[in-house]
């Protein structure tokens, strides 16, 4: 079991918006503006989309978008495209015995 | 260009040893802080150590404390994960990757653990 929850999946289609939750707790995500969202292509490494609750590396589309209320972390991906489709991780700092906890992971799928 | 690349996967029996090694170029090693997440077949990711970039500050997820031991050589580049007391739940792609303070910025493709019998 995941230390944050994610749904397991989502779905939309081309050009619609979406949003992924990511539920933690006050030692994870309440604690701390350090959540960061992973994007992972079947068969690829995890890429960094989102950091810092809500800012874009360099070179990550403006379409992909971070919020955090309370205990609650989220990913919004505007204008949906077929290359979105992928699994979603997110991540954060955390004051218990470990020191990252991931979620559980989301996988989009783009209809 | 920042390349990280894990070796040492390999299919091993339950109560086995491993040491993974991870290559790092493209950037300065030695004041990095780096880590390793592995990833179950089909499962999500999961961390599992951290280290400083002096290696004299290290951590450890439950699962793994007491029988993994993350090190490295900053004079080699490199990123080490000693394996050992391997269980079948252990099986996993092992990634190093990078840790900045915008999170963990770069991956590696990972190397492959197998734990059977």
């Amino acid at each position: 079991q995941s230390a944050l929850t994610q749904p397991a999946s989502v779905s939309g289609s081309p050009g619609q918006s979406i949003t992924i939750s990511c539920t933690g707790t006050t030692s994870d995500i309440g604690a701390y503006n350090y959540v960061s969202w992973y994007q992972q292509h079947p068969g690829k490494a995890p890429k960094l989309i989102i950091y810092d609750v809500n800012n874009r590396p360099s070179g990550v589309s403006y379409r992909f978008s971070g919020s955090k209320s309370g205990n609650t972390a989220s990913l919004t991906i505007s204008g949906l495209q077929s290359e979105d489709e992928a699994d979603y991780f997110c991540c954060s700092y955390t004051k218990s015995n470990s020191y990252v906890v991931f979620g559980g992971g989301t996988k989009l799928t783009v209809l | 260009e920042v390349q990280l690349v894990e070796s040492g996967g390999d299919l091993v029996q339950p109560g086995g040893s491993l040491r993974l090694s991870c290559a790092a170029s493209g950037f300065t090693f030695r004041t990095s802080e780096m880590n390793w997440v592995r990833q179950a077949p089909g499962k999500g990711l999961e961390w599992i150590s951290y280290i400083n970039s002096g290696g004299d500050i290290t951590y450890y997820a439950d699962s793994v404390q007491g029988r993994f031991t993350i090190s490295r050589d900053n004079a080699k580049n490199s990123l080490y994960l000693q394996l050992s007391s391997l269980r079948a739940e252990d099986t996993a792609l092992y990634y190093c990757a990078r840790e900045t303070v915008t999170g963990f910025d770069h991956w590696g493709q990972g190397t492959l653990v197998t734990v059977s019998s």
